[in-house]
């Protein structure tokens, strides 16, 4: 079945720790995310990529990194420089750029001990 | 993207219609309403989106006002599986990335 998967569902790290989340999606869309979403509250976005090879910060970029090598892939470096990164990392991918809806990957809980 | 105002949290009975309100006064003309939901802990899902017109999909209605400053989902036969965080989004579909707020907090009740 089309859609996407998010790797690994549960993480934890130690803090000072780099830590990369996986999302692949086999629908063929152009543009992929990541959100960001604490306890209660909304989903913010990290970064967006709308083509292979080019990415673009959202609204809350520091502290992460991302890359965009394949179009099926959208990995997620959550860097030791990020001061609260446990969350829920939700992952999407839509036609294009802010293009028609947005699917959505199960998610990743990391949690930094 | 025009900002959203929807309710903390509504309650509904199993089986009754869930009418959820979005307050979105602010919204421009190419700008879609889109509604999502977030069961807890899972991805969200797409539901339902309409630019002018009413809108039906197997999950739900879109009922938008004509001025377009508001719109409600309707969930006709709400059922338990329909607890759930519903998400109002406005968006002109040419590059504006999604804001998701807080939600509507959904429960149904037996």
């Amino acid at each position: 079945d089309g859609g996407i998967t998010q790797s690994p569902k549960y993480l934890f790290r130690k803090e000072g720790q780099n830590v990369t989340l996986s999302c692949e999606q086999n629908l063929n869309h152009d543009a992929m995310y990541w959100y960001r979403q604490d306890p209660g509250q909304g989903l913010r976005l990290i970064y967006y990529s709308q083509i292979v090879n080019d990415f673009q910060k959202g609204d809350i970029a520091e502290g992460y990194s991302v890359s965009r090598e394949k179009k099926e892939s959208f990995p997620l470096t959550v860097t030791s420089a990020q001061k609260n990164p446990t969350a829920f990392y939700l992952c999407a991918s839509s036609l294009g750029l802010g293009t028609g809806e947005l699917f959505f990957g199960e998610g990743s809980r990391l949690t930094v001990l | 993207d025009a900002k959203t105002t929807q309710p903390p949290s509504m309650d509904c009975a199993e089986g009754r219609a869930a009418n959820l309100p979005c307050n979105h006064s602010t919204i421009s003309g190419n700008e879609y309403v889109y509604w999502y939901r977030q069961i807890h802990s899972q991805g969200p899902q797409y539901i339902i989106h309409g630019l002018k017109n009413n809108e039906t999909n197997e999950m739900a209605s879109l009922i938008i006002t004509e001025d377009r400053k508001s719109s409600t989902l309707i969930l006709p036969h709400a059922t338990l599986r329909d607890t759930a965080v519903y998400y109002c989004i406005a968006s002109n579909n040419a590059g504006n990335m999604l804001t998701f707020g807080g939600g509507t907090r959904l429960m149904v009740k037996p």
